[in-house]
């Protein structure tokens, strides 16, 4: 079946622009995460998605991120006023458990690059 | 919170040689250890995980180990291939009801030479 997927694959924006970036997790996953993986680095935390709610955002680097997500499905992650060190692949990725300690299936990610 | 130190943060081994990478976590209620494949430009894929009930998993070339007691536990991967060359990632978190962050190590890049 599909796996998860994002769009899109690449984005160069302006310093100071709002970008969204896109998830559509597996159909029936209940848990969606995003992550940030700047070059070199492990996989940073952003927030985490039960069904619709997000339960705890305090993995947001700052309140220029914010994330949505509707109808237990799809989610956009916005980046407003963005800056060069907002630079890295967004990673998404979703489970069929709400625990996180069951397999998360990521997406292909989605590389910002802010000039 | 979790914090999960990886080591190496590169290793390079002859092909058929083993491979082994260490990770080690700072909370005792983390119980839920898996690590994850990142070969280049792709994104991660989970290639074995281990639960505190165990000490020890093994899938084919691959084994993980786990020591509650040190808080550490390790991938270890024999007769390397050069396919096996990516960055692993290791992670831990505590399971149960509301366990939802996986915190990751900062990755080993794995070159297997031919």
């Amino acid at each position: 079946g599909a796996g998860v997927s994002q769009s899109p694959s690449n984005k160069v924006t302006e310093k100071g622009k709002d970008v969204e970036l896109r998830c559509d997790p597996i159909s029936g996953h209940t848990a969606l995460y995003w992550y940030r993986q700047s070059l070199g680095q492990g996989l940073e935390f952003l927030i985490y998605f039960q069904g619709n709610s997000a339960p705890d955002k305090s993995g947001l680097p700052s309140d220029r991120f914010s994330a949505e997500r509707t109808g237990g499905s799809v989610s956009t992650l916005t980046i407003q006023r963005t800056q060069q060190e907002d630079s890295a692949v967004y990673l998404c990725a979703s489970s069929l458990s709400t625990s996180g300690a069951s397999e998360q299936y990521f997406g292909p990610g989605t590389r910002l690059t802010v000039t | 919170g979790e914090n999960v130190e990886q080591h190496p943060s590169t290793l390079s081994v002859q092909e058929g040689d083993s491979a082994v990478i260490k990770c080690t976590y700072s909370d005792s209620a983390s119980n839920y250890f898996p690590w994850y494949k990142q070969e280049l430009g792709k994104r991660p894929q989970l290639i074995i995980d281990i639960r505190s009930n165990v000490g020890e998993k093994k899938d084919q070339r691959i084994a993980v180990t786990l020591n509650k007691t040190a808080k550490h536990f390790s991938l270890h991967i024999t007769e390397t291939q050069p396919e096996d060359s990516a960055v692993y990632f290791c992670a831990a978190i505590p399971s149960g009801a509301g366990s939802y962050q996986l915190t990751f190590g900062k990755g080993t890049k794995l070159s297997v030479i031919p």
